[in-house]
Order: structure tokens, then C-alpha cells, then sequence
């Protein structure tokens, strides 16, 4: 069965930390997508990252970077030097299949709350 | 990327009406669309599946003759919200899914319904 797990339901940090949020998936698939989104307070899903299961490559954007380990099916995501504007819930996302075999349904993990405090 | 738009942001209705939510792809035709459902400070649960031209699938658990899902065009698709109780009060948002580029799933600003 898919499953999205975020353990940390909320982190609290002060401005200028790096934070790190988890990422533990479950899947039968082997093709699949994972997904980061950020929904800030006025409710609205802002994409940050799509990986697909063939690329482990880890990823950078600007303060934003994502690590993919398969072997340990977790895909965290790491903001550097947090900033009051990163407060939100943050969403770690599953879509199974790849290609034309996967149809955009999304299982999303619980979210963790993000706190970055001035 | 691709725009979906969502209608309205924010309703308010009495108990007992029906409330219609409106999600629509703006610039590219989307086969299907998806209606998630958020509880306060929980996540986002698929509530259905909407392919145009045919029947929605529901997810288990979720009343197909409460929520009506109608994707009569390949930009609009509509959740209703029949005989709504204030337990109905929630988030609700749409995504949609492009043709020929499954890959990505562009999801609407979303719909806080209040039944009072």
C-alpha cells in the first residue's frame, strides 16, 4: 500500500537555522514521483519539487535542497538559513506510475508545521 | 505551469443548501481532475478522482451522493456539496492533471466552506 510519512508534525526554529524536514515513503511501485509543496496560512498548494524514482540525484535551489535515498525510501528537505517567510505547512507528496501510467493522484504525507521565529 | 482556478475562495451556507464549488483549467485540457478535502491542521485527502465525459470514482469512505462531481468539459469540473451540515465545514481544492503530461498535478487556490 502507498503511504507518505512526515513525523514531525511541528518544528519551531529562529531565523537564520537550517531546518531539515523528513520524509519516509511507501510504495509497490517501482516508478513513481515525490513531491514537495508548501501551503502558507492563505491555503493555496505552492509546488516546490517534483523528483522521479529514477533520478537520486539531490537537488539545490537557492536555499532550498532535497535529498532522495531510495535505499531508505526518504526524500528530506533541507531550508538553509530559514527566514520568517518560510513559516508554513509543509507537504511531502506520492504518485505512483510513471509516464502515461501515472494519472497525477497524489498521497500526501501529514505535513509538518513550520514555525521560523524572527 | 499550467493555471487552475478555483470557485469561490470562501463560502459561507445555511445548513441544508447545497453549495456548488467550481474548479476550471485555464489554459490546457485536463482529463482529470481531483477533489481533495482538508480538515483544519490535517492533511489532504483524495476525495474522488473526475475523468470527463464519465463518472467520478470515489475514494472509500466518501458519500458519492453527498459530494456530486460533475466533469462535463475538459476545463471545468464541479464538486456539490448536497445538503450540507456544519460537519461538511472544511477546505476543499481541486488539481488537475494535463493530457499528455501526467506528471505534474496544478492545483486550485482552494475553497474554505463554512455550513453554519
Amino acid at each position: 500500500a502507498q503511504k507518505v510519512t512526515q513525523a514531525q508534525t511541528e518544528i519551531s526554529v529562529v531565523e537564520k537555522e537550517d531546518v531539515t524536514l523528513d520524509c519516509v515513503y511507501e510504495t509497490r511501485d517501482t516508478t513513481y514521483y515525490l513531491f514537495w509543496y508548501k501551503q502558507p496560512p492563505s491555503g493555496e498548494l505552492v509546488f516546490l519539487i517534483r523528483r522521479n524514482s529514477f533520478d537520486e540525484q539531490n537537488e539545490i535551489s537557492g536555499r532550498y535542497s532535497w535529498n532522495f535515498q531510495k535505499s531508505t525510501s526518504s526524500f528530506n528537505f533541507t531550508i538553509t538559513a530559514s527566514q520568517v517567510v518560510d513559516s508554513a505547512v509543509y507537504f511531502c507528496a506520492l504518485s505512483e506510475g510513471y509516464g502515461s501510467g501515472n494519472t497525477g493522484k497524489l498521497i500526501f504525507g501529514q505535513g509538518t508545521t513550520l514555525q521560523v521565529k524572527p | 505551469g499550467a493555471v487552475v482556478s478555483q470557485h469561490p475562495s470562501r463560502v459561507i451556507c445555511k445548513s441544508g443548501t447545497s453549495v456548488k464549488i467550481e474548479c476550471r483549467s485555464l489554459d490546457f485540457q485536463a482529463t482529470t481532475m481531483f477533489w481533495y478535502r482538508q480538515f483544519p491542521k490535517q492533511s489532504l485527502m483524495l476525495m474522488a478522482t473526475s475523468n470527463e465525459g464519465s463518472k467520478a470514482t470515489y475514494e472509500q469512505g466518501v458519500e458519492k451522493d453527498k459530494f456530486l462531481i460533475n466533469h462535463a468539459s475538459l476545463t471545468l469540473s464541479t464538486l456539490t456539496v448536497t445538503s450540507a451540515h456544519p460537519e461538511d465545514s472544511s477546505f476543499y481544492i481541486c488539481s488537475a492533471s494535463l493530457q499528455s503530461h501526467y506528471t505534474e498535478a496544478f492545483f486550485g487556490q482552494g475553497t474554505r466552506l463554512t455550513v453554519v
